[in-house]
């Protein structure tokens, strides 16, 4: 079964810094997609950015991009220019194109931003 | 984007009793839907792959005669906790794909 790892529970960041939260997994497929999810106070999840394994680029969504090194099964969220309304819970999670496209979570990221 | 919505959003029970959540997807048709469960300051855990149609797949763990699943409609899952007790307090998520993967807002379950 794949697994995601996010050792960082909690980052912490000056408003207008950049950060980088870590990510990664394990999987024995060869295709298949990473996401960042967001989730604030309110509990909706939202996504930030995707990745297809087999796309080299890496995603990038306007202050938020990764690093994606798939033979490192890594997959680091950037944030520049952080804003206040960053602070959230950020989860990286892997999708399977098989059984079901089920996607499964890391532990997730707390990011605290301060003014 | 794509909706999906989940209703009730919060819902206080006695144990013993059972309780039903469901999962809409607004503007489009899943064949596919997903519950979650979410332990304060944790993650998301994956409970059961709900198709249209068909039984749910429950993850190794889940009591499927607990969470009763149905995904009666393309537009429509279902999840019943039976028999609720205070540890199956907890926030619980739906998700649908249409294309993309997109979340409800979740329900807060308390059993007292």
């Amino acid at each position: 079964a794949q697994t995601v790892t996010q050792s960082q529970p909690e980052m912490s960041v000056q408003e207008a810094e950049t950060v980088t939260l870590s990510c990664t997994y394990d999987t024995s497929e060869s295709d298949y997609y990473l996401f960042w999810y967001k989730q604030p106070p309110s509990r909706q999840m939202i996504l930030v950015i995707r990745q297809e394994a087999y796309k080299q680029q890496n995603a990038t969504e306007n202050r938020f991009s990764v690093n994606f090194q798939k033979a490192a099964k890594s997959f680091s969220l950037k944030i520049s220019d952080s804003q206040l309304g960053d602070a959230a819970m950020y989860f990286c999670a892997y999708r399977t194109p098989y059984n079901n496209n089920d996607m499964r979570f890391g532990a997730g990221t707390r990011l605290t931003v301060k003014p | 984007g794509a909706v999906v919505s989940q209703h009730p959003s919060r819902v206080i029970c006695k144990s013993g009793t059972s309780v039903k959540i469901e999962c809409r997807s607004l503007d489009f048709q899943a064949t596919t839907m997903f519950w979650y469960r979410q332990f304060p300051k944790q993650s998301l855990m994956l409970m059961a792959t709900s198709n249209e149609g068909s039984k749910a797949t429950y993850e190794q763990g889940v009591e499927k005669d607990k969470f009763l699943i149905n995904h009666a409609s393309l537009t429509l899952s279902t999840l019943t906790v039976t028999s609720a007790h205070p540890e199956d307090s907890s926030f619980y998520i739906c998700s649908a794909i249409g294309g993309e993967q997109y979340f409800g807002p979740g329900t807060r379950l308390t059993v007292t």
